[in-house]
């Protein structure tokens, strides 16, 4: 079974703080992703990486970074929080294939809170 | 501008009967929809997906139709059970390997016993 390992269940950090977000797969996945999810708005994609360094931007990657220097880790970065990046941060991988057929496995989430 | 969408926030359903939850899209260069199930506390996690080559998909209990003249899918839960109850998310991609997915913002199913 895949498992996607977020480091963090719960998480509360003040505004303007540097916030990192791990994230670890134990398959051998090359793709990894980042997602928020809110309220009414599903989720969204923040980055997503194909390969060790290398890296896309999702839908919303303002205000985040990310860093995969290693195949199986992931991280998230908040380069300086603020009150809007609260919310339930989802890591998700999958191995390359037909998108149907190897869908996204996720983690359980970060919830993530910004004072 | 959303591309996806689950226009029903919630749906309850009794126990044995039909579940049926629905999704529209915008983009027809969609190649491929998946439906994802999401309990409290966990992640989201893979249910069952549908080419847009295809108009229907089945997997137990589980089935998925395509319109793609309407661009709106479904997933039908044939009997729906307690268990059941989630949220439901769907999600559509371009690409056949692509990696980018859009998703709905989901709907509460709850299955009453």
């Amino acid at each position: 079974d895949v498992k996607v390992t977020q480091s963090s269940r719960y998480l509360v950090k003040r505004t303007g703080e540097k916030v990192f977000l791990e994230c670890v797969q134990d398959m051998d996945h090359e793709n990894m992703f980042w997602y928020r999810q809110d309220p009414g708005l599903g989720l969204r994609l923040i980055y997503f990486s194909y390969d060790v360094k290398m890296k896309e931007k999702g839908d919303i990657p303002e205000g985040y970074s990310v860093s995969r220097e290693k195949k199986e880790r992931f991280s998230l970065i908040l380069e300086s929080a603020s009150t809007n990046q609260t919310s339930m941060y989802l890591c998700a991988s999958r191995i390359t294939g037909p998108a149907g057929n190897q869908p996204q496995h996720f983690g359980d989430g970060t919830r993530l809170s910004i004072l | 501008d959303q591309q996806v969408k689950q226009n029903s926030p919630s749906l309850s359903v009794q126990e044995g009967r039909i579940s049926i939850l629905n999704c529209d899209y915008t983009n027809s260069m969609f190649d491929y929809f998946l439906w994802y199930k999401k309990y409290p506390a966990e992640g989201p996690t893979f249910l069952i997906s549908i080419s847009s080559i295809k108009d229907k998909n089945e997997d137990g209990r589980f089935t998925v139709f395509l319109n793609k003249s309407a661009k709106h899918l479904s997933l039908h839960i044939v009997p729906s059970q307690p268990g059941d109850s989630a949220v439901y998310f769907c999600a559509a991609g371009e690409g056949k390997y692509g990696n980018k997915l859009v998703f709905g913002a989901g709907t509460i199913l709850r299955v009453k016993s």
